[in-house]
């Protein structure tokens, strides 16, 4: 079974913190993306990586950095965390066919 | 105009009632749609997925994807209430493109 997994499910962060939030997958996949869960707003891409050390915009990377030094971790940093950063994280993978595998969540809040 | 609209709902449904969840979309150069099952609080996973137009069946849920009407339906037969979970459509260009385009997602919930 592939798994990818988001090391933190629960955070509660200050505003101006800067957050990692980690990501591993263990299939080998290629490629590896962040996306934010809101309600109304369903699942919009931050960013997303096809390689080691290669990253990608996607649709909303403001505020938002990746950092992507081996083939099965991707992290996500939020160098100085705001409230309208409260939100679900969720992390994904794939190969070259169709499938994206998402991870648990990480529920993120910043007060 | 969002690029997939899918009524949010929520949606509630008898046990053993045949469910339809659909999606529109806009964008022609959409080939690959797929549908996920997300359970609160989880992360999505993939249902079913199908390459242009066309019916596929897997067990009690069949996709169906009409590319003249720009239009896709999940039917789940004979509910039941382990399949209360919010279903997400989503659609690609190409096998390869990574870049998935999700709908907000329909709420369903299977009263026993």
């Amino acid at each position: 079974d592939v798994k990818v997994t988001q090391s933190s499910r629960y955070l509660v962060k200050r505003t101006g913190e800067k957050v990692f939030l980690e990501c591993v997958q263990d299939m080998d996949h290629e490629n590896m993306f962040w996306y934010r869960q809101d309600p109304g707003l369903g699942l919009r891409l931050i960013y997303f990586s096809y390689d080691v050390k290669m990253k990608e915009k996607g649709d909303i990377p403001e505020g938002y950095s990746v950092s992507r030094e081996k083939k099965e971790r991707f992290s996500l940093i939020l160098e100085s965390a705001s409230t309208n950063q409260t939100s679900m994280y969720l992390c994904a993978s794939s190969g070259s066919g169709n499938t994206i595998y998402f991870g648990e969540g990480s529920w993120l809040t910043v007060v | 105009q969002k690029e997939v609209e899918q009524d949010p709902g929520p949606l509630s449904v008898p046990e053993g009632a045949i469910v339809s969840l659909n999606c529109t979309y806009s964008n022609s150069a959409f080939q690959y749609f797929m549908w996920y099952r997300q359970y609160s609080r989880k992360g999505p996973e993939l249902l079913m997925y199908t390459y242009s137009s066309g019916n596929k069946e897997d067990g009690r849920f069949t996709a169906q994807v009409d590319k003249s009407s720009k239009y896709i339906s999940l039917f789940i037969r004979d509910s039941q209430p382990s399949d209360s979970a919010t279903y997400l459509c989503a659609m690609k260009v190409a096998r390869g493109y990574q870049k998935v385009t999700f709908g907000t997602g329909t709420k369903l919930q299977v009263i026993p």
